[in-house]
């Protein structure tokens, strides 16, 4: 089965533009989690979808960060407006709803860098 | 709140010899999960190796153990045998047992060189 994506790979963007990442999961896991690492520091978590709803949002940073997820599916969090501290690499995970047992598996990662 | 630590940020093995990677933790849970993740260069993360808090016995994964110390909130990765293709960060990580959600933390890595 095709892993976790996520695109764009790399994006280079100006503070005060609009970034949108976008992350498809692992087809039929409704589990989808975002997480971002600064350059050297911990991954962090940002959120974690169960299908199409938000079940922990506890990681968002500001509320410049929105993300959705219609239809279950496929996942987008934009960034407006980004500003120099947003960037880092943004990495997206999915998995299969098995309770405690779950394994999430992670997409590449998109690295974002705001100038 | 829950921490992850890993003290070191960088590490080398000979290829073929063993390695020993640590992780400390803090949380006031009695039940949780520990894993170490590889992250190959330009590849995507991978799970190494799961531990449930509740069992005794340590994890194996083929050339990939791990030494629980549940009172001392340890959890350390042995490579044994390493291979060039070990090369990689690892991350350890923290999940809660039995939460509305099974998010990770994790430490900042430890990054492992395998020299020929």
């Amino acid at each position: 089965e095709a892993g976790v994506t996520q695109f764009p790979s790399h994006s280079v963007i100006e503070k005060g533009q609009t970034v949108t990442l976008r992350c498809d999961p692992i087809s039929g896991h409704d589990n989808l989690y975002w997480y971002r690492r600064v350059m050297g520091k911990e991954i962090k978590f940002l959120l974690h979808f169960v299908k199409e709803s938000k079940q922990d949002e506890s990681g968002m940073p500001n509320n410049r960060f929105l993300a959705e997820r219609t239809g279950g599916t496929y996942s987008t969090l934009k960034v407006q407006p980004a500003e120099l501290e947003d960037s880092g690499v943004y990495f997206c995970a999915s998995s299969r709803n098995t309770g405690n047992r779950e394994t999430q598996y992670f997409g590449p990662g998109t690295r974002l860098l705001v100038l | 709140a829950q921490t992850v630590t890993q003290s070191q940020p960088e590490m080398s093995v000979q290829e073929a010899e063993t390695v020993t990677l640590s992780c400390t933790y803090d949380t006031s849970e009695s039940d949780y999960y520990l894993f170490w993740y590889k992250q190959p260069p330009s590849r995507q993360m991978i799970l190494v190796i799961r531990q449930e808090a509740y069992k005794q016995q340590n994890a194996t994964e083929n050339r990939f153990s791990v030494n629980f110390q549940k009172a001392a909130k340890s959890f350390s990765l042995k490579i044994s045998d390493s291979q060039l293709g070990d090369a990689a960060m690892y991350f350890c990580a923290y999940s809660r047992y039995g939460g509305a959600t099974n998010k990770l933390i994790f430490g900042t890595g430890t990054l492992l060189a395998v020299q020929p």
